[in-house]
C-alpha cells in the first residue's frame, strides 16, 4: 500500500533556530501533499496544501513566511519552521494522495519541541 | 469557513457495549467523509469512510451513517473491545480538492 515517510520523528531545537521536516511518498508520486499541525489532545489543523512545482496554498491564519513549504519533486515536500519559538512546539503531520486513490495516507508525524 | 463539529469529546463505555460518535459539517460541497483512529503519538489510521452517494456503510463491528440533508454523519462501533480505546477523528472533504477538515476528536475509553 501507499506509504508516506516523515523525518525526523522528533526534533528539539533552541529558540530562534530553523527546523526542516521532510515528507516523502515512498512508492507513489504525489503532486499534492498536505501539512497538518496537532497540539496535544487537539485536532489536526490543516496548515497548507503543498503543490509540486508551484507555491503552497496556506490556510487562513498560517504565516507563510514562518512555515516555508517546498515541494520540489513528486515525492518530496518539506516544511521549514523558521525562527522557531516555544509556541511552535507541536506535532506536525503530512499526508499525500496517490494518483487514482480516493484517500489520503498520513506520515507518522514529527514532534517539534522548541526550548 | 469550513467547519466540522464532533461530539462527544470523551466517551467511556463498558467492554461489549456500543459507542456512537457524531459529526456535523458546514460545507455543502463536502462529498467524502473518512473516520480516523489515532493512538497516542502515532499517525491517524483510516478505519472507514463514506461517500455522499451512500447513506450507510458497514465493516464488521464498525459502521458509518450519513444524512446529507442534515449534514450529519456518525460512527458506530459495536461490541467494543479495550483495543478500540483511542482518539477518533471524523473529517469532511471535497474530493475535488482532497482537503480534509477534521473534527475536534473523541477520546474513546473502553473499560474492561
Amino acid at each position: 500500500g501507499a506509504v508516506v515517510s516523515q523525518h525526523p520523528s522528533r526534533v528539539i531545537c533552541k529558540s530562534g533556530t530553523s527546523v526542516k521536516i521532510e515528507c516523502r511518498s515512498l512508492d507513489f508520486q504525489a503532486t499534492t501533499m498536505f501539512w497538518y499541525r496537532q497540539f496535544p489532545k487537539q485536532s489536526l489543523m490543516l496548515m497548507a496544501t503543498s503543490n509540486e512545482g508551484s507555491k503552497a496554498t496556506y490556510e487562513q491564519g498560517v504565516e507563510k513566511d514562518k512555515f516555508l513549504i517546498n515541494h520540489a519533486s513528486l515525492t518530496l515536500s518539506t516544511l521549514t519552521v523558521t525562527s522557531a519559538h516555544p509556541e511552535d512546539s507541536s506535532f506536525y503531520i503530512c499526508s499525500a494522495r496517490p494518483a487514482g486513490a480516493n484517500v489520503l495516507t498520513f506520515g507518522a508525524g514529527s514532534r517539534l519541541t522548541v526550548l | 469557513g469550513e467547519n466540522v463539529e464532533q461530539h462527544p469529546s470523551t466517551l467511556s463505555v463498558q467492554e461489549g457495549d456500543s459507542a456512537v460518535i457524531k459529526c456535523t459539517y458546514s460545507d455543502s460541497a463536502s462529498n467524502y467523509f473518512p473516520w480516523y483512529k489515532q493512538e497516542l503519538g502515532k499517525r491517524p489510521q483510516l478505519i472507514i469512510d463514506i461517500r455522499s452517494n451512500v447513506g450507510e456503510k458497514k465493516d464488521q463491528r464498525i459502521a458509518v451513517t450519513l444524512n446529507k440533508t442534515a449534514k450529519h454523519f456518525s460512527l458506530h462501533i459495536t461490541e467494543t473491545q479495550p483495543e478500540d480505546s483511542a482518539v477518533y477523528f471524523c473529517a469532511a472533504s471535497n474530493q475535488g480538492t482532497y482537503k480534509y477538515i477534521f473534527g475536534t476528536g473523541t477520546r474513546l475509553k473502553v473499560l474492561a
